[in-house]
């Protein structure tokens, strides 16, 4: 059973970092691009980042880019999201994904985890 | 590419027949999927690739469309299709349209 759980999140102040982590299970981990896709309180969905197999590729929509940085360990079967400059505008559940291979559509979900930017 | 999707909220009886809209800002070329999201729960795959239905979804859901225009049905409501439903394009990046909630009347 493919499972995903997210974990690192909490209240953070404007301007600080904090680092995401989703521990992957049921699956050839390294097999995946992974992703992570965030979503405000009563708001929409929001992609954030995508990582490729191995982790030489990135990408982030505008805004994020150059704040956060998304990465992975094959070994551990983990993904990470590493969010510097924090920003109210960032508070949201932040979801781990795995994307289909070479389709880039979500298939599985962890269940979130919450970040809160505020002072 | 934008998505928006109509209604933003839904009323029907169980029993009905529904059908919920996304619409791209630019052509799709039919990569499209749909996400249910009950309360409190992470997003759950429907249908990738406009109408393919994922592995385990009720056949009373179907996804059709091409172009810029894309449908989500269900052909009979059941009180636990209650939720958001969102649609997503991987086309051109990756983008969520604002979703539909989905109400019994």
């Amino acid at each position: 059973e493919v499972q995903l759980v997210e974990s690192g999140g909490g209240l953070v102040q404007p301007g600080r970092s904090l680092k995401l982590s989703c521990a992957a299970s049921g699956f050839t981990f390294s097999n995946y691009y992974m992703a992570w896709v965030r979503q405000a309180p009563k708001k929409g969905l929001e992609w954030v980042a995508t990582i490729s197999t191995s982790g030489s590729r990135t990408y982030y929509p505008d805004s994020v880019k150059g704040r956060f940085t998304i990465s992975r360990d094959n070994a551990k079967s983990s993904l990470y999201l590493q969010m510097n400059s924090l920003k109210s505008e960032d508070t949201a559940t932040y979801y781990c994904a795995r994307l289909i291979t070479m389709a880039y559509y979500f298939d599985y979900w962890g269940q979130g985890v919450m970040v809160t930017v505020s002072s | 590419i934008q998505l928006t999707q109509s209604p933003s909220l839904l009323s029907a009886s169980v029993g009905d027949r529904v059908t919920l809209s996304c619409k791209g800002s630019q052509n799709i070329n039919n990569y499209l999927a749909w996400y249910q999201q009950k309360l409190g729960e992470a997003p759950k795959l429907l249908i990738y690739n406009t109408n393919s239905l994922q592995t385990g979804i009720p056949s009373r859901f179907s996804g059709s469309g091409s172009g810029t225009d894309y449908t989500l049905t269900i052909s009979s409501l059941q009180p636990e299709d209650v939720a958001t439903y969102f649609c997503y394009q991987y086309n051109n990046g990756w983008t969520f349209g604002g979703g539909t909630k989905l109400e019994l009347k």
